[in-house]
């Protein structure tokens, strides 16, 4: 069965410090994508990466850097100097590729709620 | 492009009433979902449609009825509300099985 799992619900940090998200998933499918996703306090989801199961290269986008580990199931969020501004709820989701049906649909880890106090 | 849009924005109901969530998107995807987001449980799937006229159900699909008669309407419907569907309820939108999903701003709903 398909599952996501973020095991940190809060962390909280102070400005300029990194801090790292933890996700690891379940999936039976050889073929799969990771999602990270953004919820600030507004409401709103913002997509930040997908990345398939076959590319297993870290990624870095500005302060942003993601960690995909196949042989640990993993795929970690790192902010680097965090500022005030990445306060939020972050989402990691998993989607299989299957053919047709509900597998084009995300699952979700019930997310992690970080606060970066000035 | 306006993206995915959903409307209203927040709704107040009573028990027992119906209402309709309206969800509409103009990027021409085929795939649209509907997702609940409650406190502490993440977001789960309710209904799906991978294109015009052909729907199923999510995790969570009770209460909920969709329709899909165009590719650019996806209307979730309460047939008689009860405080356990008061969530947050998001429209997401996806060109084919597993891009990338691009949501709607929410419709915050309350049963009372």
């Amino acid at each position: 069965a398909q599952k996501v799992t973020q095991a940190q619900t809060e962390i909280s940090v102070v400005e300029k410090e990194d801090v790292t998200l933890d996700c690891v998933y379940e999936t039976r499918d050889t073929t799969y994508y990771l999602f990270w996703y953004k919820q600030p306090p507004s409401g709103e989801l913002v997509f930040l990466i997908r990345r398939n199961s076959f590319d297993e290269q870290n990624e870095i986008s500005g302060r942003y850097s993601w960690n995909f580990q196949k042989s640990t199931s993993s795929f970690n969020f790192t902010i680097t100097a965090s500022q005030v501004v990445d306060s939020a709820v972050y989402f990691c989701a998993l989607s299989e590729r299957g053919y047709g049906g509900s597998q084009g649909n995300l699952i979700f880890g019930k997310g992690t709620k970080l606060s970066v106090k000035p | 492009n306006a993206g995915v849009t959903q409307t209203p924005k927040f709704q107040v109901l009573k028990t027992g009433q119906s209402m309709t969530l309206q969800c509409a998107q103009d990027m021409n995807h085929e795939y649209m979902s509907w997702y609940r987001q409650d406190p502490g449980m993440g977001l789960r799937l309710i209904h799906y449609s991978v294109g015009a006229g052909i729907t199923d159900q999510g995790e969570v699909p009770n209460g909920y009825n969709v329709s899909r008669s165009t590719t650019e309407d996806f209307p979730l419907r309460l047939l008689s509300a009860a405080p356990s569907q008061t969530s947050v309820y998001f429209c997401a939108s996806t060109p084919y099985s597993g891009g990338t999903q691009y949501f709607g701003p929410g419709t915050r709903l309350t049963v009372l």
